[in-house]
């Protein structure tokens, strides 16, 4: 069955930090990826990621894409609190399917 | 605002009661998805639509669970004698074919 899955589930660090989310994926017919970035509302888009190892950078995020092993990574240099939020990947081929997010705790 | 619309935003209703849900999608987009989502989980599909034909459901969804999309424009989700477990985010998302999702605001739902 087609699958996504993220880790870490959640994850608390201090402004500052580094850190690096993952997404892993079994999907047929696989086309893209997506990162979403989810407060207290819905889901907003991040990344469209469709070729490996080409790193996509929107200010201190940037994500890249790993057809072969079948992964994706997520990196944000120097959080800030405003950065805590749940980050979803996701991926479509008909649906969409969603991986169960990471959970991110960015404290002062 | 030309963005994904969704109607109504909060929604309580007392179990074994019937509740619908209005999604309008951003009009150029042919796919109008649903998913429902609960704390701290990811959104968890439903059902989607490439114009008006209901292309996939969830396998998971009861037959409590209908969705429409008559004229390839705006759905509807309908939840008939709603359980407590129903109680969810509602969240409607449009893309052109399967590419970027753009999501409305969301329908929470209580159900008591």
């Amino acid at each position: 069955e087609d699958k996504v899955v993220q880790s870490p589930l959640s994850l608390v660090v201090h402004e500052g930090d580094t850190v690096t989310l993952n997404c892993s994926y079994e999907v047929t017919n696989f086309r893209s990826l997506l990162w979403y970035k989810q407060e207290k509302k819905a889901p907003t888009f991040l990344f469209m990621l469709t070729s490996s190892g080409i790193e996509k950078k929107s200010g201190r995020l940037s994500s890249i894409l790993d057809k072969k092993e079948l992964f994706s990574i997520l990196n944000i240099t120097a959080t800030q609190t405003g950065d805590s939020a749940v980050y979803l990947c996701a991926v479509p081929y008909d649906k969409v399917i969603f991986g169960p997010g990471t959970s991110l705790s960015v404290i002062p | 605002d030309t963005g994904v619309s969704q109607d109504p935003r909060h929604k309580i209703t007392k179990r074994g009661q019937n509740v619908t849900f209005r999604c309008d999608p951003i009009s150029e987009h042919n796919r109008l998805y649903w998913y429902r989502q609960t704390l701290g989980q990811g959104p968890e599909f439903l059902t989607y639509f490439q114009n008006e034909a209901q292309l996939e459901k969830s396998r998971l969804l009861s037959d409590r669970f209908s969705a429409e999309r008559p004229k390839g424009s705006f759905s509807t989700l309908e939840i008939q004698r709603t359980e407590q477990g129903d109680s969810a985010m509602y969240l409607c998302a449009s893309s052109f074919l399967a590419e970027e999702l753009n999501f409305g605001p969301g329908t929470r739902l209580l159900v008591l």
